[in-house]
């Protein structure tokens, strides 16, 4: 399985910052990687696919880049509805896998 | 936009089945790749596996192989996972997520989760 590796595990921010997280796979998945958000007691969220395209409904602020086995996911500037966890997952191989989460909590 | 609503929360003994279900409206169920996703608490997200309603073919991860599996009605939009042999190990939230699916040289490959029911709690306890 290709495993995917989330910096950092957590991280405390303030409204109006920028927030970068990096995701890191075990081997090449060009760019079938995906981001979710997810809050407590909600099931995720789609924001990124394919690396970087936005999922209709979600705020511009959210952006993904990256291609190969090196991914990010940037929140140009933080608002209180995005602290949340965070997982890249890629759709390269089967089984799909997660990153082990990433949360944003508020400083 | 695809709405998924799944059943509700069960206790189950170690050793028995579980089997939950996941209806799908707003959208066409057969052409959508529908998966299961795990998550224990406060823990990360676990594909278990996925089915293809309109090729009728099933994909499993192979951690849950032989202990799980998906079926679909499509005469009621539904989608099933049964897991056996359940051990305490199993407590956890299961999803089901719709999404695209694209041709990979292993088969068909589920390209993102989209659309997520809201999921179920099983809990396993004796």
């Amino acid at each position: 399985d290709i495993q995917m590796t989330q910096s950092p595990s957590s991280l405390s921010a303030s409204v109006g910052d920028r927030v970068t997280i990096t995701c890191r796979a075990s081997q090449t998945i060009s760019r079938y990687l995906n981001w979710y958000q997810q809050k407590p007691g909600k099931a995720p969220n789609l924001l990124i696919y394919a690396a970087s395209s936005l999922q209709s409904g979600v705020p511009s602020r959210f952006s993904g880049s990256g291609s190969g086995t090196d991914f990010t996911l940037t929140i140009s500037s933080l608002q209180l509805e995005d602290f949340a966890t965070y997982y890249c997952q890629q759709s390269y191989n089967t089984p799909p896998t997660f990153g082990q989460g990433t949360w944003v909590e508020i400083k | 936009q695809v709405q998924l609503v799944q059943s509700g929360a069960e206790v189950k003994k170690p050793g028995s089945s579980v089997k939950v279900s996941c209806k799908a409206s707003g959208g066409t169920f057969s052409s959508y790749f529908i998966s299961w996703v795990r998550q224990a608490p406060g823990q990360g997200l676990e594909w278990m596996g996925g089915v293809i309603p309109i090729f009728g073919t099933t994909y499993y991860a192979q951690k849950f192989q032989g202990r799980v599996t998906i079926i679909t009605d499509e005469s009621t939009s539904t989608a099933y996972m049964e897991l056996s042999s359940l051990r305490s190990e199993d407590t956890a939230f299961y999803y089901c997520a719709t999404g695209p699916y694209s041709n990979s040289w292993y088969g068909k490959r589920a390209e993102n989760f989209q659309n997520w029911g809201q999921g179920t709690l099983v809990t396993v306890s004796s």
